[in-house]
């Protein structure tokens, strides 16, 4: 089965780090870009950053470039999303997304997508 | 605010047709990039609904249809059921942006 399945709930503290992760199965993992996408409580989606397993090539959204970090680990088909120090701002569920990995290969929409990681940030 | 313009919520019967929009500009739906439509059914994942404009990943009914001109695109549902009550969200790629992946603010479907 084709899909991408994401790391567990977070709570955490402001200032303390944070990897959350996004496993890609069923499908050529390397060559498919996988994008992260934030989503506030109650908010709508925003687009985070994109990045090529193949290569680790990585683009971010200027409003989340300095403010998070992606990587990949394509000997084990993982991509990650990281923050050295959270802020309480950060509460949001986080969502990676394959990008034409099936019904749309050749376009560059997100056909695949993962459950979601919720992580709050309160002291 | 978001780069691509969504009207926040859209109404309609059982059966009825509405459409959505989604209003760009040059430097993203009028370079000719393409626009994707996802639908957000309440505490679950957004979902593919409409790709490259106008094209339906198979399984999603024929009652969504996707269209695009200038710097606009537009979701059109027809026959509206129970189960489309949801957010739906426009999403294409921004030159003015690095070329980075930009969403319209969602609209709400309420189905009276």
């Amino acid at each position: 089965e084709v899909q991408l399945v994401q790391s567990g709930p977070e709570v955490k503290k402001p200032g303390e780090s944070l990897k959350i992760s996004c496993k890609g199965s069923g499908y050529s993992f390397s060559s498919y870009w996988i994008a992260w996408v934030r989503q506030m409580p109650g908010k709508g989606l925003e687009w985070m950053g994109i990045i090529y397993p193949g290569d680790s090539d990585t683009r971010y959204s200027p409003s989340f470039e300095g403010q998070v970090s992606i990587s990949v680990d394509k000997s084990i088909t993982t991509a990650y999303l990281q923050w050295s120090s959270l802020k309480p701002s950060d509460t949001a569920m986080y969502y990676c997304g394959g990008r034409g990995v099936g019904a749309a290969q050749g376009y560059d929409g997100l056909d695949l997508w993962g459950q979601g990681t919720f992580v709050t940030v309160s002291s | 605010h978001s780069v691509l313009t969504q009207p926040p919520s859209v109404s309609g019967a059982p059966g009825q047709r509405v459409t959505i929009s989604c209003t760009g500009s040059s430097s993203n739906i009028g370079t000719g990039n393409d626009v994707h439509w996802y639908q957000q059914l309440p505490g679950t994942a957004p979902k593919l609904l409409i790709y490259g404009s106008n094209k339906r990943p198979s399984g999603v009914p024929d009652r969504f249809s996707g269209s695009r001109s200038a710097t606009s695109a537009s979701l059109a549902i027809t026959g509206l059921q129970a189960e489309d009550e949801a957010d739906y969200y426009c999403h294409s790629y921004d030159s003015n942006l690095s070329n980075s992946g930009v969403f319209g603010g969602g609209t709400k479907l309420t189905v009276l």
